[in-house]
């Protein structure tokens, strides 16, 4: 596709359930990133992929969250046994670290822990 | 870690007038300065960047300053029309590495 992709747009679940969110990124970027957005609030950083490197974990709120990226493209973000204050918008950005590093966003996962 | 700081959180314009958005920075190997919009319900779109290397940047009604010595970088909106009004953030970073964001700046443009 022409941008990045984020599944599902929506997602109710009961709390102490797992739920995994997916990426599509932008075919050809080398970078992946996932971000929180609560509500009303601005852009808390989760984690970063670049190419075969380790990713850069040091946002994870807890080792509730975790996320992998297959094949240096999907990316699937889990959280465990969720939260009410797990309830939020996630965000995933791709770009193309060989030419600049201009990000673009999908258009974001709505994740309500009830 | 690099830490941004965007002011101000909310400002209100008349269509038609300018709109400006400041942002500063900590980290000096911060060399890449995007700035995205976010309209309700959306995620951020990239609307203009700018690079260390270079002071100023326009795009039709949008541009953005830089002043390294100073770490700080704003954006200029003239001739604001409704459709503007949106929330915008400003980002940090290096090449290579995350992006830090500012804490938003609701932008509404009164008709």
């Amino acid at each position: 596709g022409a941008g990045v992709s984020q599944s599902p747009s929506n997602k109710v679940t009961e709390k102490g359930k797992d739920v995994e969110l997916r990426c599509d990124p932008i075919s050809g970027h080398t970078a992946l990133y996932w971000y929180r957005q609560s509500l009303g609030q601005g852009l808390e950083f989760l984690i970063y992929f670049q190419g075969n490197s380790a990713p850069d974990k040091s946002g994870l709120p807890s080792d509730r969250f975790s996320a992998e990226r297959t094949g240096g493209s999907v990316s699937t973000l889990t959280i465990q046994r969720t939260q009410q204050e797990d309830s939020a918008v996630y965000l995933c950005a791709s770009s193309f670290q060989g030419q600049g590093t201009e990000a673009f966003f999908g258009q974001g996962t709505r994740l309500t822990v009830v | 870690g690099e830490n941004v700081e965007q002011h101000p959180s909310t400002l209100s314009v008349q269509e038609g007038d300018s709109a400006v958005i400041k942002c500063t920075y900590s980290d000096s190997a911060s060399n890449y300065f995007p700035w995205y919009k976010q309209e309700l319900g959306k995620g951020p779109q990239l609307i203009i960047d700018i690079r260390s290397n270079v002071g100023e940047k326009k795009d039709q009604r949008i541009a953005v300053t830089l002043n390294k010595t100073a770490k700080h970088f704003s954006l200029h909106i003239t001739e604001t029309q409704p459709e503007d009004s949106a929330v915008y953030f400003c980002a940090a970073s290096t090449t290579g590495n995350q992006f830090y964001f500012g804490t938003g700046t609701s932008l509404t443009v009164i008709p």
